[in-house]
């Protein structure tokens, strides 16, 4: 089964610097990539997804993330964030038909 | 368009005590899914439905069961809660094996 790594669990930032949020997954077969976005006391929501083709994947809010196969990774990156961005996100991923997702990373984006 | 719908949003229990979580989507999803969200445990999934009548183990089904009998419900229950089980409670929905993209609201559950 595949399992999800995110690092730097809680991540303090000032509004306008650079956000990297990084993913590693095991996983030797084909694979599904989703980062999901909980802004406080809400349900989640999907921020973007890979399935194939362009490995650099746009999303919604300024979001994207890089697929990098030969590292197993798909980090998360927004190149100024807001104060509106505190949140928690969560990388998973899809792989075999399971669906597995990683602890999360607690942003807090300082006005 | 509701999407997806849980009740209760907040229930406190003792220990040893039964409830069932409710599910409700409107979107005529084959999938629906139970997570729980455990603070630096991300989401865990406990059971999980790839349509009506049938139901399927998660990562962590161990204390709960669930009944799909209508398409658009998807229930959770909990026969003896235990502390253990204190923890927020998602509900999620897809229309095909994708992973969800529509989650509910939540349940907060607290046993004491």
């Amino acid at each position: 089964a595949q399992s999800v790594s995110q690092h730097n669990h809680h991540v303090i930032l000032s509004e306008a610097a650079s956000l990297e949020l990084g993913c590693n997954y095991s996983y030797g077969g084909t694979v599904n990539l989703f980062w999901y976005v909980q802004y406080p006391g809400q349900h989640l929501q999907l921020l973007l997804k890979y399935f194939s083709g362009d490995p650099l994947v746009k999303g919604i809010k300024g979001f994207e993330a890089e697929f990098i196969k030969s590292k197993f990774s798909f980090n998360l990156r927004k190149p100024s964030v807001q104060w509106s961005d505190t949140a928690e996100y969560f990388c998973a991923v899809k792989g075999n038909n399971r669906l597995a997702f990683g602890k999360g990373n607690q942003v807090v984006v300082i006005p | 368009n509701a999407g997806v719908t849980q009740t209760p949003k907040f229930r406190v229990l003792k220990t040893g005590q039964s409830m069932t979580l409710l599910c409700a989507q409107d979107m005529n999803h084959e999938y629906m899914y139970w997570y729980r969200q455990d603070p630096g445990m991300g989401l865990r999934l406990i059971h999980y439905s790839v349509g009506e009548g049938t139901t399927a183990k998660g990562e962590v089904p161990d204390g709960y069961n669930v009944s799909r009998l209508k398409k658009q419900n998807f229930l959770l229950g909990l026969e003896s809660a235990a502390p253990s089980q204190t923890s927020v409670y998602f509900c999620a929905s897809s229309l095909d094996i994708q992973p969800p993209q529509h989650f509910g609201d939540g349940t907060r559950l607290s046993i004491l």
